[in-house]
């Protein structure tokens, strides 16, 4: 059974970078033609992609959210990492990571990490 | 972007009672639709992809169906562990867009 697990710092400063890091368990980042995505979610709101990245490296970003995000891969330690800069309090949310089936259903899903934005 | 829009926001049914939601694109996405279920304070779960394909493990009550622009999801039998949001979400285009949601209740 694939697990995933966020984890990153809970506070961020407003204009610093948000970082976060997706461990996966269960089975090898490498294996099988998944994508692995980042998604995130404002408290009582709905949910927002974010983008993914496959495991050769290819990424795929919201433009919303392009010119501020990187997503990156280390097969060695079977995580996926999620960097965004420039970051305000309307970036506060709750961060998920998750599986990407075929490119594009999110079949398996991190508990989820609140990020707070705030000085 | 394609805007994806849900109604209603939401509903309170009984225990055994029918619960149709309904999803739209703002344009055609054929079938390439997913519907997930949120619990409060959880993750979303994936229930049915390409519009109607129930993933495996999930209960036979829940339904969905639909094409083009306009798509439906049903719960046959209402039960209390049902209570949650469902979401749609269309993967026809990047970027990957999510409806607002509905939020089932019991009455």
């Amino acid at each position: 059974q694939v697990q995933l697990q966020e984890s990153g710092p809970g506070l961020v400063k407003p204009s610093q970078t948000l970082s976060l890091t997706c461990t996966v368990s269960g089975g090898s980042i490498s294996s099988g033609s998944y994508y692995w995505s980042w998604i995130r979610q404002p408290a009582g709101k709905g949910l927002e992609w974010i983008g993914r990245i496959y495991t050769s490296g290819s990424t795929n970003y919201n433009p919303s959210l392009k010119s501020r995000v990187t997503i990156s891969i280390d097969t060695s330690k079977n995580q996926f990492s999620l960097k965004l800069s420039s970051v305000t309090a309307a970036d506060t949310a709750v961060y998920y990571c998750a599986r990407t089936d075929r490119g594009s259903n999110f079949d398996y899903w991190g508990k989820g990490t609140l990020v707070t934005v705030s000085s | 972007d394609v805007q994806m829009t849900q109604s209603p926001s939401s509903l309170s049914a009984s225990v055994g009672d029918r619960v149709t939601i309904t999803c739209q694109a703002s344009q055609d996405i054929s079938n390439y639709l997913n519907w997930y279920q949120q619990k409060p304070g959880k993750a979303p779960k994936l229930l049915i992809y390409d519009a109607s394909n129930l993933k495996t493990g999930v209960p036979s009550r829940f339904s969905g169906s639909g094409s083009g622009t306009d798509f439906t999801f049903t719960i046959n039998s209402l039960q209390p562990e049902d209570v949650a949001t469902y979401f749609c979400q269309q993967y026809e285009n990047l970027p990957f867009t999510f409806g607002p949601g509905t939020n089932v209740d019991i009455k």
